[in-house]
């Protein structure tokens, strides 16, 4: 099955940049990566996806390394409401949310 | 337009009774999910349906059923609920066809939050 790797929490102070890792060792060619994020008592909400180019959107900006084996989601400016759980997915064999990490701003 | 939309918010069920949680969306997308939610843990699929008139299994279907009653609305059924069914239920939909496709950006519910005691 498709799997990723993210540390369990991170912690930013306000209006600093957060650079969220994701390791995926198993992606395959054809994968586009996708993050998602979940605010406190809501549903996940899309944020981001790419194939191979680093790619920005008025909500972040991912990038992508050369052997697609990893990702970062880079947040440029956290806000106390950035302070939500991300995920990072790759379709696989099974659509797949792990753990994600655990995002804390601090004011 | 209310996006995806899910009933009811919460529930409390006794072991061995059943029911239905629905969902429904206006966004015209073929495809629709439900996932589970557990204390902690990231979403799994449980069902998912890539347009009208088909459904698929996901990661653990085991105790559930659904119905695509039509191309807006997926229902999850539980016939005897137990209580390692206790979780929060979320609806997905998705314009293109199949959790694989590779432009799936999925929008979710508000969720079922269920207890089974």
């Amino acid at each position: 099955d498709a799997k990723t790797t993210q540390p369990n929490s991170m912690e930013s102070n306000e209006e600093e940049p957060v650079h969220l890792p994701c390791n995926h060792s198993t992606i395959s060619g054809t994968d586009y990566i996708h993050w998602y994020r979940q605010l406190p008592s809501q549903g996940p909400e899309y944020v981001i996806h790419g194939l191979t180019s680093n790619v920005n959107n008025r909500m972040a900006s991912l990038a992508i390394a050369e052997d697609r084996k990893s990702s970062t989601l880079i947040l440029h400016r956290a806000t106390l409401r950035d302070a939500a759980v991300y995920y990072c997915i790759h379709y696989g064999q099974n659509f797949v949310f792990g753990p994600g990490t655990r995002l804390s701003v601090l004011p | 337009n209310a996006g995806v939309t899910q009933t009811p918010k919460f529930q409390v069920l006794k072991t061995g009774q059943s029911m239905t949680l629905q969902c429904a969306q206006d966004m015209n997308h073929n495809s629709m999910y439900w996932y589970r939610q557990d204390p902690g843990m990231g979403l799994r699929l449980i069902y998912y349906s890539a347009s009208e008139g088909t459904t698929d299994k996901g990661e653990v279907p085991n105790g559930y059923n659904v119905s695509r009653l039509n191309k807006r609305e997926f229902s999850l059924r539980l016939e005897s609920a137990a209580p390692s069914q206790t979780s929060v239920y979320f609806c997905a939909s998705s314009e293109m066809s199949g959790p694989r496709h590779p432009y799936n950006e999925q929008f979710f519910g508000p969720g079922t939050r269920l207890t089974v005691l």
